[in-house]
C-alpha cells in the first residue's frame, strides 16, 4: 500500500537555526498538508498546498515558515529561525482529491526538539 | 473555546467490550474525520464522513449533522485497539485539509 514518508524521524537543533523537514507524499496525490502537535496537546493545522502554491494557512504559519515542492516528489517545510516553542511533532499528509470524497494519508511524523 | 469536544478523555476497557467514543462540534462542517494515533505518534485515518454511518471491520462511525455529534464504536475490542482516537472536522467553506482537531480519547484495552 502506498504511504507518505517523512525524514528525518527526529531532529534536534539549536534555537535560531534553520530546519527543513522533508516529506514524500503518495505519488499521484495533488494536495499536501503540514500539521504539528506540541507534546501533550492537540494536533493543529499549519498549511495546505496545491498546484505549487499555498491554498490555506493558519495563524501559526507565520513568516518564519515556508513550504516548497522543489521537485516532483518532495514536499518540504522550512522553519527559518527556530524558537523553543517550535518543538513539536510535525506531520505531513496528502490526498488525491480536493473534495470531501477522499481522506488524507498521514506520514509518521518528524519529532523536532529546539534547544 | 473548543470547537471540537471529545468524551471521554480516557477510557479503559476489558478485551471484548463494546466501546463508544463521542465527538461534538460547534461549527458548520463539510466533513468529520476519525483518526487513530498510535503510541509512537503516527496517525492513521479511520473514517471521513459527512452523513449517516460507515463501517470498516469492527469499527463503526456515525454522524448526526442536526445534533452536531458523531460517535465511533469499536465492537469486540482487542488490546491492539489501544491508541488515542481523534475527532477532527473540516469547516464549511474551508479546505479539506484545514482540520480542527479534538484533544483525543485515550483508549486502553486490557486483556
Amino acid at each position: 500500500e502506498p504511504e507518505v514518508t517523512q525524514t528525518p524521524s527526529h531532529q534536534v537543533t539549536q534555537m535560531g537555526q534553520e530546519v527543513i523537514l522533508r516529506c514524500v507524499p503518495i505519488s499521484n496525490h495533488l494536495y499536501f498538508y503540514w500539521y504539528r502537535q506540541i507534546l501533550g496537546q492537540k494536533v493543529e493545522f499549519l498549511v495546505s498546498f496545491y498546484n505549487n502554491e499555498i491554498s490555506e494557512k493558519s495563524e501559526i504559519f507565520d513568516d518564519q515558515f515556508s513550504v516548497e515542492r522543489p521537485d516532483g516528489s518532495n514536499f518540504t517545510l522550512k522553519i527559518r529561525s527556530t524558537k523553543l516553542e517550535d518543538s513539536a511533532m510535525y506531520f505531513c499528509a496528502s490526498s488525491g482529491r480536493r473534495d470531501f470524497q477522499e481522506t488524507q494519508y498521514f506520514g509518521p511524523g518528524t519529532r523536532l526538539l529546539v534547544l | 473555546k473548543n470547537e471540537v469536544e471529545q468524551s471521554p478523555q480516557n477510557l479503559t476497557a476489558q478485551e471484548g467490550e463494546f466501546i463508544t467514543i463521542n465527538c461534538s462540534y460547534s461549527v458548520g462542517i463539510s466533513a468529520l474525520h476519525w483518526l487513530q494515533q498510535h503510541p509512537g505518534g503516527g496517525i492513521v485515518s479511520l473514517f471521513m464522513l459527512s452523513s449517516g454511518k460507515k463501517k470498516h471491520g469492527r469499527l463503526i462511525a456515525t454522524i448526526n449533522i442536526q445534533e452536531k455529534h458523531s460517535s465511533l464504536h469499536i465492537t469486540a475490542s482487542h488490546p491492539r485497539d489501544s491508541a488515542v482516537y481523534i475527532c477532527a472536522v473540516s469547516q464549511l467553506g474551508g479546505s479539506q485539509g484545514n482540520l480542527i482537531f479534538g484533544k483525543g480519547t485515550k483508549l486502553s484495552v486490557k486483556p
